[in-house]
């Protein structure tokens, strides 16, 4: 694909609403990122694919956040029970191989309200 | 502990003039540096990336930086300014494991 793609790109949910974010990688591409961006910071590292496999979750905030990449392309970030403080805008990246340090390609980002 | 601490919030220049935005890092290894670029509504871009082959790196749109062990750093800069260089800059820090460290950012702005 031309880069990766994340959609929504907007999402309005009421709190305690399940919502479902989803990211297509560029084809091909070994390792999938997914970070949150609250307003006027930095992103903060949620979670590492590696092709199917989830290797580090240890940014999730809680457990009400879950990811999956169940054949080794597409992955979706699921947040249940959603709260104020996880509106935010939830990036993800793809990197070519499972390398560490090799250059992640971002996606445009979908930014979460939570009312 | 590794960390990345971005010095400036905030950096305003006038178009023409040089452009520095800081970096220090904390790491107890040498460890591999980017910079990306994020425009407003736009994805974030790879601005250039220190990997230990060389220690001035030459980016995209004149921007380079330089990887100082001694100071902990990895300043980036530009001789001079364009208008459509304003943006919010980050330092990025991908660690020894998966997880990958950015910087608070630094709001580059752009006065005519």
């Amino acid at each position: 694909g031309a880069g990766v793609s994340q959609s929504p790109r907007y999402k309005v949910a009421k709190r305690g609403q399940d919502v479902a974010l989803r990211c297509d990688p560029i084809s091909g591409h070994v390792s999938l990122f997914w970070y949150q961006q609250a307003l006027g910071q930095g992103p903060e590292f949620l979670t590492y694919f590696q092709n199917e496999a989830q290797l580090d979750k240890s940014g999730l905030p809680s457990d009400r956040f879950f990811a999956e990449r169940p054949e080794g392309s597409v992955s979706t970030l699921k947040i249940q029970r959603t709260q104020q403080e996880d509106s935010a805008v939830y990036l993800c990246a793809s990197s070519r191989t499972g390398a560490v340090g090799n250059e992640q390609f971002f996606g445009p980002g979908t930014r979460l309200t939570v009312l | 502990a590794q960390s990345v601490t971005q010095l400036d919030s905030h950096v305003s220049v006038s178009e023409g003039t040089p452009v520095l935005l800081r970096c220090n890092y904390s790491s107890s290894y040498s460890p591999s540096l980017f910079w990306y670029v994020q425009h407003p509504n736009k994805g974030l871009q790879l601005l250039l990336k220190y990997t230990s082959a060389a220690t001035l790196v030459k980016g995209i749109n004149g921007f380079e930086a330089e990887f100082k062990k001694s100071e902990t750093s990895f300043h980036l800069t530009k001789p001079s300014a364009h208008m459509s260089d304003a943006a919010e800059y980050f330092c990025v820090f991908p660690t020894g494991g998966f997880k990958t460290i950015f910087g608070a950012g630094t709001r580059l702005f752009v006065k005519a």
